[in-house]
């Protein structure tokens, strides 16, 4: 099974950086997902790594460590949208995904 | 494109009755996910499927949850008889076989009195 860990709250300004950690525990591994949830709807993806490394897409870029079971999403330039919980993931050999709980960001102005 | 789309988008029952929802996944996508999300979680997945079999249903609860997909397109999920601890989001998902993204519906808010 998986056990994936990720703080439950974070706050931050806008037009500030934010960092969401996320450790994880695998009984398999076959990639690390980052999705975006805005409050009462679809989780939307955001970010994919499957090898060591930074992954840069706009604002939003993700890092992925293996030997550590450890990512972080980093949010930059903050905007109000971007409120929202954020889902760390990770997906095993069977190509199933197991969700953290989640981390709700609010930005303020 | 279109999306998944899922109904009903919200339903209230009380507990023991029965309920059933519906999933249209993005045509083409031969994997579907049913999803339950309780507040303050993430989703966990009940059931997949990969066109019209099951791929993984271990953590589905088999004595009051059933979900099928007749014809490897839409799929529907049933609870008989509905308990409390069942009031959660259900969400559908899909995807290109083995692909990368997962694809969400908007999901059906459950809430049993």
């Amino acid at each position: 099974g998986q056990n994936i860990d990720q703080p439950t709250e974070m706050t931050a300004t806008e037009g500030a950086i934010v960092q969401i950690n996320c450790t994880y525990q695998t009984s398999g591994f076959n990639g690390l997902f980052w999705y975006q949830q805005h409050a009462g709807e679809a989780p939307t993806f955001l970010s994919y790594n499957v090898l060591d490394g930074l992954e840069e897409k706009g604002r939003f870029s993700s890092f992925l460590s293996r030997s550590k079971g450890y990512s972080y999403l980093l949010l930059k330039e903050l905007q109000m949208k971007d409120s929202a919980s954020y889902l760390c993931a990770v997906r095993d050999n069977d190509y199933k995904l197991s969700f953290g709980a989640g981390t709700t960001v609010t930005v303020r102005a | 494109e279109a999306g998944v789309a899922q109904s009903p988008r919200y339903k209230i029952i009380e507990k023991r009755q029965s309920v059933a929802f519906w999933c249209n996944p993005i045509s083409g996508h031969a994997t579907l996910y049913w999803y339950q999300q309780i507040l303050g979680q993430g989703p966990k997945l009940l059931i997949q499927f990969q066109n019209n079999g099951v791929v993984d249903d271990s953590q589905l609860p088999k004595d009051r949850f059933s979900a099928e997909r007749l014809k490897g397109v839409d799929s529907t999920l049933k609870i008989q008889p509905a308990k409390l601890e069942d009031s959660a989001v259900y969400l559908c998902a899909s995807s290109l076989g083995g692909g990368i993204e997962q694809f969400f519906g908007p999901g059906t808010r459950l809430t049993v009195l």
